[in-house]
């Protein structure tokens, strides 16, 4: 079945850098673009960026521009998310997801966001 | 602050119908994107409920509905039940077709 499986919790100082990986199974990996969604203690969801894994484009929300590295291996199905210079306000839960109905090589932005992967906690602490 | 607006919280009853809304911009809703609504529960990631403003993924009831026009949204909830307690969050995308989520909704059922 289709299913993205992240890395496990890290704990890091302020600072520090962060690589969170993603790695999908049972669909075409490099036919959907790859997004990242975070969530910070008592806040809500925040829509990070995404990377399409053919071709390497990225699109980051204008906070994360700067500050977060999205990159992909296609050989091994896997994205990453590279967080530098970390702050306390960087703790949250950070989730990969695609939009997997829209078909391979599909319009993401037409539908939502259906296939998750189970959540990284990243702890940014001193 | 969010490019969408959603109130932080709604109640309801058992049985009776809720209603969230969420309000764009020019820039994402009004320019024409669509809107996707989420329900998130703590610990778990988060499920989509609806897609293309009105579609319902397979297994999602239809006592779930969306709706859009103009430069907003609404998520309908009817025959509320107490599993429909959870967070609630509208996303859209914009020109440059990076996405946004709304500040989320917090539902409670009475």
């Amino acid at each position: 079945q289709v299913q993205l499986v992240q890395s496990g919790a890290e704990v890091r100082k302020p600072g520090a850098s962060v690589k969170v990986s993603c790695k999908a199974s049972g669909y075409t990996f490099i036919g959907f673009y790859l997004h990242w969604v975070r969530q910070a203690p008592g806040q809500g969801l925040e829509w990070m960026g995404c990377i399409n894994p053919n071709d390497g484009d990225t699109k980051s929300a204008q906070k994360f521009q700067g500050g977060v590295t999205m990159t992909s291996d296609t050989s091994i199905s896997t994205a990453y998310m590279e967080l530098t210079r970390l702050s306390f306000h960087d703790t949250a839960i950070y989730y990969c997801a695609i939009a997997y109905a829209s078909g391979p090589y599909g319009v993401y932005f037409y539908y939502g966001l259906d296939v998750w992967g189970q959540g990284t906690s990243i702890t940014v602490s001193s | 602050q969010s490019a969408l607006t959603q109130p932080p919280s709604v109640s309801g009853a058992p049985g009776q119908r809720v209603t969230i809304s969420c309000t764009g911009t020019s820039s994402n809703i009004g320019a024409g994107y669509d809107v996707h609504w989420y329900q998130h529960l703590p610990g778990t990631a988060p499920k989509l409920l609806i897609y293309a403003n009105t579609y319902r993924p397979s297994g999602v009831p239809d006592r779930f509905s969306g709706s859009k026009s103009g430069t907003s949204a609404s998520l309908a909830i009817t025959g509320l039940q107490p599993e429909d307690e959870a967070d609630y969050y509208c996303q859209s995308y914009d020109s440059s077709l990076r996405g946004a989520f709304g500040g989320g909704t917090k539902l409670t059922v009475l």
